[in-house]
């Protein structure tokens, strides 16, 4: 099946600093990514939707100066957390989507982010 | 608002079914999936339903779906220790984004 990458897998940086999450699809082209948040024992939370070439569309509550979301190309997404707190820290998980299929929607690993 | 609830935890005996449930509030949902993840890794799909369906069945999984009471529940026959992991209800309306629930954590014991 398709398969989603995350970079890095895990991430700690200090507060006050920018890191960036990329994420890849391997082996199609995605119209469409999507970055998750996911708190400890709890479910995902959609931060944003982001379209090649296009502006991503922020969920309410999402700081979209906070979480710059870039979709350069139809394999890459990057997610930039700027200004990093310890509340930012957190397992963010992107996915890409070929088509409008219910089934062609792939999953990335996830990257654990601790901000000290 | 679009809501998904499940209950947080399940424990069942190596070898027997177990069931997950699920009830969501959009009354269009299109779809309604069952997604896996396993400790440290990205979510798997497991299965899916159309919302015009009652029941799917692929191998050891059965779906069944109440419309009307909008609930969802994934029947995994004859569990094995590689089925414990978190377990995620999620649907889907009109709009593109996936709405999960809180994830049922499946242990299983000998």
């Amino acid at each position: 099946g398709a398969v989603v990458s995350q970079h890095p897998s895990w991430v700690i940086c200090k507060s006050g600093t920018s890191v960036k999450i990329e994420c890849r699809s391997l082996d199609f082209q995605a119209t469409t990514m999507f970055w998750y948040r996911q708190f400890p024992k709890q479910s995902l939370m959609l931060m944003a939707t982001s379209n090649e070439g296009s502006k991503a569309t922020y969920e309410q509550g999402v700081e979209k100066d906070k979480f710059l979301i870039n979709h350069a190309s139809l394999t890459l997404s990057t997610l930039t957390v700027t200004s990093a707190h310890p509340e930012d820290s957190s397992f963010y998980i992107c996915s890409a989507r070929v088509s409008s299929a219910p089934d062609e929607q792939y999953f990335g690993p996830g990257t654990r982010l601790t901000v000290t | 608002g679009e809501d998904v609830e499940q209950s947080l935890f399940l424990s069942v005996r190596e070898g027997d079914s177990s069931v997950i449930n699920c009830t969501y509030t959009d009354s269009s949902s299109t779809y309604l999936y069952w997604y896996k993840q396993e400790p440290g890794a990205g979510l798997q799909l497991l299965t899916y339903i159309f919302s015009n369906m009652d029941m799917k069945q692929d191998q050891r999984l059965t779906v069944l779906l109440n419309k009307k009471d909008k609930h969802l529940s994934l029947r995994i026959a004859d569990t094995q220790t590689g089925d414990s992991a978190i377990y995620f209800c999620a649907e889907t309306s009109g709009a593109s984004k996936i709405i999960f629930g809180s994830g049922t954590r499946l242990s299983i014991r000998p």
